[in-house]
């Protein structure tokens, strides 16, 4: 079974750019997750999907942050401008939802974002 | 508010002896827990998890937990360490009311041929 994917892995852009990242869950997972990890730190959740809807999106700074997960499968997480701060690694995760295992996540391996 | 505490950044410990990495949590209502562990560049792994019934858990790679609800704490633990367990470990929480997830800071656990 294939794991979480996403894309790129590294992502070097300059201040005020946007960027986007793709993230595509186990198949047949219900909920999506993007989280930010800072340096040293634990995963911070940016915004959760329950399919295609975005039922916890209370830390994404909406402001230059956006995510959509069209047909509740993958999703795309952009940031508009980008900062110096928002330098970071991105993780996706997902889980099944539904079941003994609705509240195991599984997570991709990040994407590193460099903003130069 | 609803956190985790990992009180310990750093752990080291030889190869061959018991390892604990600490964790400590603070919800409301009744505690789901984790634990994950992270390898380099890579993406964390789910190691473990206590939902409800016995107290200690046993997960991958030989680890397990004991949840202590008296002490709000849910301890990693592993008989014998490997060297191929040095990583970071991370503890995550959510309340049996909610669907917040909450991560600790992780603790790197360095494990001393």
């Amino acid at each position: 079974e294939a794991g979480v994917v996403q894309s790129p892995r590294y992502k070097i852009i300059e201040k005020k750019q946007p960027v986007a990242f793709w993230c595509n869950p186990i198949s047949g997972h219900n909920t999506l997750y993007w989280y930010l990890q800072n340096l040293g730190q634990g995963p911070e959740l940016l915004i959760r999907y329950e399919n295609e809807e975005a039922v916890d999106d209370s830390q994404l700074p909406k402001d230059r942050f956006s995510a959509e997960r069209l047909k509740g499968v993958d999703s795309t997480l952009k940031i508009q401008p980008a900062e110096l701060g928002d330098s970071a690694v991105y993780l996706c995760a997902s889980s099944p939802g539904g079941g003994r295992e609705r509240d195991t996540q599984y997570f991709g391996p990040g994407t590193r974002l460099t903003v130069l | 508010a609803q956190s985790v505490a990992q009180p310990e950044d750093q752990v080291n410990v030889a190869e061959g002896n018991p390892l604990t990495v600490k964790c400590t949590y603070s919800v409301s209502g009744n505690p789901y827990l984790f634990w994950y562990v992270q390898y380099p560049n890579r993406g964390l792994q789910f190691l473990l998890k206590y939902i409800t019934g016995d107290n200690l858990v046993k997960g991958s790679y030989g680890f397990e937990a004991e949840f202590n609800k008296s002490q709000t704490s849910f301890h990693l633990k592993k008989p014998s360490a490997l060297v191929s367990d040095s990583a970071l470990y991370f503890c995550a929480v959510r309340s049996n009311t909610g669907n917040q997830f909450y991560f600790g800071t992780g603790t790197s656990l360095t494990v001393i041929p």
